[in-house]
């Protein structure tokens, strides 16, 4: 079946380095998506990635996919307090959106 | 407003009650989607809506029912509420690719 794993917390200092892991089961995913979720708010596409890519960089987000290991991560460089969310890893397999698995969610917290 | 908005943005209702729950969105997307979020659980699925007048379950259907007269509303009805329907409710939209949500409506059940 379709699933998608995240750990439910981390915790890193101000201006680190955050990685949030994901696994997923699903190897005909071809989308994969990271969201952000702001407290009291609605999800926020923050990026995504095809599944023939390995690599994916927007200015302080790098994502990285090992398909072979069906792995994803999010590292946001230079984390800042404004980065305090809970962040989604989710998968789909065609561009319409019309079925995407979300996973739990990770909430990052910024500590000074 | 343009955008994605979702009213009420909270209910309290009783046990047994119907509730219903409005989404409405200005950029005409095809596709129009409920989930529920709840601790430990992300965001699950209830129904999605491919066009107008077109519906589907999602991964958790029971005790909710959707409509889609219109392309830009759709609304949740829960037909008689239960506790284990408390939660946060987002509603979703989309055409292609990146999903478009509202900030959600949190119904407590009583």
């Amino acid at each position: 079946g379709e699933d998608v794993e995240q750990s439910l917390f981390l915790s890193v200092r101000e201006g680190d380095s955050s990685v949030i892991n994901c696994t997923y089961t699903d190897s005909s995913s071809t989308y994969l998506y990271w969201y952000k979720q702001e407290p009291g708010a609605g999800l926020q596409l923050l990026t995504y990635i095809f599944s023939n890519m390995d690599m994916k960089q927007d200015q302080r987000l790098t994502v990285l996919l090992n398909k072979k290991d069906k792995h994803l991560s999010l590292r946001i460089a230079d984390t800042q307090t404004g980065d305090s969310a809970i962040y989604f890893c989710a998968e789909s397999k065609d561009s319409s959106a019309s079925k995407i698995i979300f996973g739990s969610g990770t909430r990052l917290s910024i500590r000074p | 407003d343009a955008g994605i908005t979702q009213s009420p943005r909270y209910k309290i209702t009783e046990t047994g009650r119907q509730v219903t729950l409005m989404c409405h969105q200005t950029w005409s997307h095809s596709y129009m989607f409920w989930y529920r979020q709840d601790l430990g659980h992300g965001l699950r699925l209830i129904y999605y809506s491919a066009a107008a007048d077109i519906t589907d379950k999602g991964e958790v259907p029971d005790g909710y029912v959707v409509s889609r007269s219109k392309t830009e509303n759709f609304p949740l009805t829960l037909e008689s509420a239960t506790r284990s329907q408390t939660s946060v409710y987002f509603c979703a939209s989309s055409e292609l690719g990146e999903q478009f949500f509202g900030p959600g409506t949190r119904l407590t059940v009583l």
